[in-house]
Parts: C-alpha cells; structure tokens; sequence
C-alpha cells in the first residue's frame, strides 16, 4: 500500500458543488500539506498542518477549507467549486525532526470542474 | 518576482548525454536544496536533497548548490530513457518548519 494515499484519483465535478478530497498516511509523519500543481505555475502550498490541533493557511487558501481528523488524515474542501480550481492536487507528509528529509507526495487528485 | 526560478524546458536529450539542470533563487535564507522527481500522473519523489554549499552525488545523479550566487544544479550523468521526467527544485530555510518553495519544473526527455 501507498505511504499517502489520496482519493479519488480523478473527479470531474459541476460549477458550485462542494467537494471534498481526502488524504490518508502511514508514515507517521506529524506534518501534511495540501498543494495544487498547474501548469507554469507549478506546486503551490494550499493548507497545512504540524498536527492535528494546528491548521494554517498557505499562499492560495482562498475558495478552501481543511480538516485535519487524525494524526493519519487531512482533508481538503472545496466549499463552492469554480473552474479556475481545475488543477491537480497533492497531499504531501513530512517529519517533524531537526534533519529536514523532505516531502513524501501522493499520486495526487485530478480534479475538473465544469 | 518569484522566490525559486527555473526553466521549464521542454528539454529533449539523446540517450548517454549528460543533463544540467538548474534553478535560481531569492531569498538568501534558504538552506535546504532538494530535486524531486515526477512521472506522468504521479506525485513527485524525492531524488536528493543537500544541506547548505558543496556537491552531493548518487549513482548518476550529482547535486550542486552554489549559495553565493543563489544557483543550484541537478547533473544526471549517461542519461537513461527511464530519466524522462519533470524535475522540480525545492528549498527551504530552516526557520519555516519543513515549507519548502518549488520551481516550476522542467520536462526532460531522453530520446533511446
């Protein structure tokens, strides 16, 4: 099984629904971030958390909501969906420790929305 | 202007070449260099990482971090088709808890 397993794979969903994507690990890491990845623009920090009672806004939190429901699980919600949110997403871990080991990612969410 | 530059290619190589690959940045805090690597609808993957200046090599693959010009370098020596990827650059200083500031990437493929 994936250390980050993101679901679902793909989700193509309709202008003003609300969606949720979910992320779940068995790292153990303490730390998980929610990116999204579009072309040009590259990986850009939505959400993230250092653990379960600590949520913080990254650089485009705007139109988003997380959830951070355990240790293992960090959810992301897009309240009211517009297409400019059409993107890849991905959840990443990291450990908490002094020697910085960097990011382990999901196979990431392609999401669509009409 | 943005913290972390890098050219997104496409890059096209011959089989056997040796690739440079390379990314500027701003902010002198930086410490930590990482390179991932990302496949075709994957998530992206650790390659290396190196603390600070100097040179870190594995197997094929050579890091460079220049501090005082602000410029880091992934070298992949007798490139292999199963290189062809996008390769991303990261950085991070050490006081922002593990946020790390990407590159756009660049497309790399290596023609057999």
């Amino acid at each position: 099984d994936a250390d980050v397993t993101q679901t679902p794979r793909n989700r193509i969903t309709k202008t003003g629904k609300r969606i949720m994507l979910e992320c779940s690990q068995t790292k153990g890491h303490d730390r998980m971030y929610w990116y999204r990845q579009d072309p040009g623009l590259g990986l850009r920090l939505i959400y993230y958390s250092f653990d379960v009672k600590d949520i913080n806004k990254g650089e485009i939190s705007d139109g988003y909501s997380v959830s951070r429901q355990a240790q293992a699980k960090f959810s992301l919600s897009l309240e009211s969906a517009i297409p400019n949110q059409t993107a890849l997403y991905f959840c990443a871990t990291s450990d908490s420790g002094v020697n910085v080991h960097g990011y382990t990612f999901g196979s990431g969410t392609r999401l669509t929305v009409v | 202007q943005k913290e972390v530059e890098q050219d997104p290619g496409p890059l096209s190589v011959p089989e056997g070449a040796i690739v440079s690959l390379n990314c500027t940045y701003s902010n002198s805090a930086f410490q930590y260099f990482m390179w991932y690597r990302q496949y075709s609808r994957k998530g992206p993957e650790l390659l290396m990482y190196t603390y600070s200046s100097g040179n870190k090599e594995d197997g094929r693959f050579t890091a460079q971090v220049d501090k005082s010009s602000k410029y880091i370098s992934l070298f992949i020596r007798d490139s292999q088709p199963s290189d062809s990827a996008t390769y991303l650059c990261a950085m991070s200083t050490l006081n922002t808890g593990n946020q790390f500031y990407f590159g756009t990437g660049t497309s790399l493929t290596v023609i057999p």
